[in-house]
């Protein structure tokens, strides 16, 4: 039972266009919600995140939105970049107990064409 | 050292066999989480260690898997009597007290033959 999805397993996108992932989940208590990119044969690196009191957070080309009654998270980076080619992972999490214990989606391959 | 060191970056082990993965936080960070990512899927919730706290090991598939982090630092991950299912890769990860965001490792990709 995959309580964080990500349906789209690869998007290509053109260098300078924007480049949205998504990701649904299923449990309503999830309440803190994280988006990691990785490259190959690396770990992977915090990118940004969002708590369920919010509806949109922005860092820098990246920004996060999350619609609750939906269950839904999308992350947008504008412009894209060759560099940002990368699997992206979405993550959340019900913290109540503290241990910041993360549930993880399948990811998505995101390719910037240059 | 400055980020999560895990080794061996890599493993090839045949049926059977225990298998030991070790990792290194990083210095002061008091938890300590153990995934896992097989091919095609997420990455899987293993065990977490916080402090001298009782680790959740809800996430371990079996009893055939086990951790221990000692002194309060580095951590091993044992997989006794490997699977072909084991094969993975292994992700160590750690943060401060109360901060939301990991630090992973480069992770040890096990193969099981």
């Amino acid at each position: 039972d995959q309580q964080v999805k990500q349906n789209s397993p690869s998007l290509s996108v053109q260098e300078g266009r924007i480049s949205i992932l998504n990701c649904d989940y299923t449990n309503s208590m999830f309440d803190y919600f994280l988006w990691y990119k990785k490259y190959p044969a690396e770990g992977p690196t915090f990118l940004i995140s969002i708590s369920s009191i919010k509806d949109k957070n922005e860092d820098g080309r990246f920004t996060v939105f999350l619609n609750k009654s939906a269950k839904h998270l999308s992350l947008h980076i504008v412009p894209s970049q060759p560099g940002d080619s990368a699997v992206y992972f979405c993550a959340a999490s019900a913290d109540t107990s503290g241990t910041y214990k993360y549930i993880f989606g399948t990811g998505t391959r995101l390719k910037v064409l240059a | 050292g400055a980020g999560v060191s895990q080794s061996p970056s890599n493993k090839v082990t045949e049926k059977g066999k225990d298998v030991e993965l070790r990792c290194d936080p990083i210095s002061g960070h008091t938890a300590l989480y153990w995934y896992r990512q097989s091919l095609g899927q997420g990455l899987e919730f293993l065990i977490y260690f916080q402090g001298n706290s009782a680790p959740d090991k809800s996430g371990l598939p079996s009893d055939r898997f086990s951790a221990e982090r000692t002194g309060g630092s580095v951590s091993t991950l044992t997989i006794q009597r490997t699977q072909q299912e084991d094969s993975a890769v292994y992700l160590c990860a750690s943060s401060p007290t109360g901060d939301y965001g990991y630090t992973f490792g480069s992770g040890t990709r096990l193969t099981v033959v």
